[in-house]
């Protein structure tokens, strides 16, 4: 158990819709990263946040958005959901803001889109 | 940018070795390495940073070549719990700070 908490664990949603995914970071950690996997692409990072602040940007569609709340948990909504979004999505954390430190990953959710 | 991962994928009896590479075209300033089994999160094994300091795992050893933007991960006398897909995900030195780019995985099996 990484110590990151990721709900809900499956989504099944039609096109054109919009879900919310939620992350819990780690215990003291600042940073939450979003990444997509899918079969086709490996892991591809989507954004990340640091204290609040969005802190650097990977290729996130505009249909994406995310933040992070004050008491640090992470939000990324999806939304005009297509089929090309259906994908494992995970949150990771860690205590700084550069690679200097080790990221912890989520058990991710995993986004089916009909 | 994406680094290039190779193999891309490898089968290992238990207590051989094998060697993962990993390269970028970009200048360095982090490689992290992550393991993730089938159906779980990836796992962090190591970081290794620019100017030689390493954190990690204690049984993995891997390499970070400044200069030519490489690292390779070296698994040893293998045991079957190191099956999985190896990541290394790369840190720019002119990208963002923190942002990791991952290449495309290697597959490794162990056997009995």
């Amino acid at each position: 158990d990484s110590g990151v908490t990721q709900t809900p664990k499956h989504l099944i949603t039609a096109t054109g819709q919009r879900v919310t995914l939620r992350c819990s970071p780690r215990s003291g950690d600042l940073s939450v990263y979003w990444y997509q996997q899918s079969l086709d692409q490996g892991l591809q990072f989507l954004i990340q946040y640091y204290n609040g602040e969005e802190r650097a940007k990977g290729n996130i569609l505009e249909r994406f958005s995310a933040q992070q709340f004050p008491d640090l948990h992470s939000e990324l909504n999806l939304s005009s959901l297509e089929l090309g979004d259906s994908a494992l999505y995970f949150c990771a954390s860690s205590a700084g803001r550069t690679g200097n430190y080790e990221q912890y990953f989520g058990p991710g959710t995993r986004l089916t889109v009909t | 940018q994406q680094p290039v991962q190779s193999p891309q994928a490898v089968i290992l009896r238990e207590g051989e070795d094998a060697v993962i590479n990993c390269s970028s075209s970009k200048a360095l300033y982090s490689v992290h390495w992550y393991r993730q089994k089938h159906g779980e999160a990836p796992v962090f094994l190591m970081i290794l940073l620019k100017g030689g300091e390493q954190k990690g795992h204690e049984k993995i050893s891997a390499s970070f070549n400044e200069k030519k933007q490489q690292s390779s991960l070296y698994l040893t006398a293998s045991q079957l719990s190191y099956s999985g897909t190896y990541f290394c995900g790369t840190e720019e030195r002119t990208d963002s700070w923190g942002k990791l780019q991952f290449g495309a995985g290697t597959q490794v099996v162990v056997t009995p």
